[in-house]
Formats: C-alpha cells, structure tokens, sequence
C-alpha cells in the first residue's frame, strides 16, 4: 500500500534556530500533501496544502512566513519552522491522497515531535 | 466552519468486551466519512471511507456505520483485544474536499 515517510521524529531545538521536516511518499506519486499540527488533546488541524510546483495554500490564521513549505518534486514535500519560538512545540504530521480526491484515504507519515527550548 | 465531534474522549474496557464510539458531523455538503486507526509513534492507519447514508464497512472485528442525514457515524469493535489499544480518528470531507479531523478516541483495552 502507500506509505509516507516523515523525518526526523523527533526534534529539540534552540529558540530562533529553523527546523526542517521532510515527508516522502514512497511508492506513489503525491502531487497534493497535507501538513497538519495538533496540540495535546485536540484535533489534527490542518496548517496547509502543498502543491508540487506551486505555493502552497495556507489556511487562515497560519503564518506562511513563518512555516515555509516546498513541494519540489511529485515525492517530496518539506515544511521548515522558522526562527522557532517555544509556542511552536507541537506535533507536525503529513499526509498525502493516492488516488479519488475524498473517496479515498489519507495516508499519513509518522509524525514529528518538536519541542523547542 | 466544521465541527467534527468524537465521544467519548477515552474509553477503558476490558479484553472481550465489545465497544462503540460515535462521530458527529455537520451534514450539509457532506462528501465523505473516514475513520483511521492511530497507534502511538505510527502513522494513522486509514480503515474505514464512507459517502453513502446507511453504509456499513466491516474489517475483521471492526465494523463502521454512517447517517449522513443526522451527520453521524458509529465504529464498533467486537471482542476487544489488547492490540486494538489505539486513537480511533474521525474525518468528514466536505464537496469542497476539505476535511476536518475530530480528537479521536482513545481506546485502552486491558487483557
């Protein structure tokens, strides 16, 4: 089946330093990828939609300054926090569509924690 | 704006035991009704897409149903096992194609 592949799964870093995540799709190609973030006990929201070849489409409230996202190739979509600030620890996950837009199901990468101190 | 609601938030039962959890949605404009499975440090897992009312999926012991008219669904899980320990997420994708994620319900199931 599909998979996604999403590094580092974890990360801590410095405040003011930037933070890249990468998710790949490996067996399938993803023009469209999803970059999500949740907090403690609440919902996956979603930050954006990445287009390969295109900018991506933020959704309100979300900086896109400040998380930066490249979907450069039908594999690859990164999503780089910049100048992190402590308010930004959160969980990141990605996730992509193989097929029907709606019909079918996400599939998602593992996920990454970043904590930032 | 939609809401996507899931209860309950956890649920503690034991193995054997079958269970339930309920998925409210808004149901203007509804496309579709996904359910995943999500165990800690993995990927969610997609189990279950639904677009049609009255439609029941079924996976091994799990089974999925969905009212489109009221906006719910129900996942039931037969005969509970350890494995089955998980967060069981909710998604509706509206015709638009944007889809909202409930919380999830966290399922404990002790052997």
């Amino acid at each position: 089946g599909a998979v996604v592949s999403q590094h580092p799964s974890r990360v801590i870093c410095k405040s003011g330093t930037s933070v890249k995540i990468e998710c790949r799709s490996l067996d399938f190609q993803a023009t469209t990828m999803f970059w999500y973030r949740q907090f403690p006990k609440q919902s996956l929201m979603l930050m954006a939609t990445s287009n390969e070849g295109s900018k991506a489409t933020y959704e309100q409230g979300v900086e896109k300054d400040k998380f930066l996202i490249n979907h450069a190739s039908l594999t690859l979509s990164t999503l780089t926090v910049t100048s992190a600030h402590p308010e930004d620890s959160s969980f990141y996950i990605c996730s992509a569509r193989a097929g029907d837009r709606g019909r079918d199901g996400y599939t998602f990468g593992s996920g990454t924690r970043l904590t930032v101190v | 704006i939609l809401n996507v609601e899931q209860s309950p938030q956890s649920l503690h039962v034991q193995e054997g035991d079958s269970t339930n959890f309920t998925c409210s949605f808004p149901s203007s404009n509804f496309y579709a009704l996904h359910w995943y499975r999500w165990e800690t440090a993995k990927s969610p897992e997609a189990l279950f897409v639904m677009t049609l009312n009255g439609d029941e999926k079924k996976k091994g012991r799990i089974s999925a149903t969905l009212n489109t008219k009221e906006g719910y669904s129900y996942l039931y899980i037969k005969g509970s096992q350890p494995e089955d320990s998980a967060t069981y997420l909710c998604a509706s994708s509206t015709g638009g194609f944007k889809t909202i994620f409930g919380a999830g319900t966290r399922l404990f199931v002790k052997a």
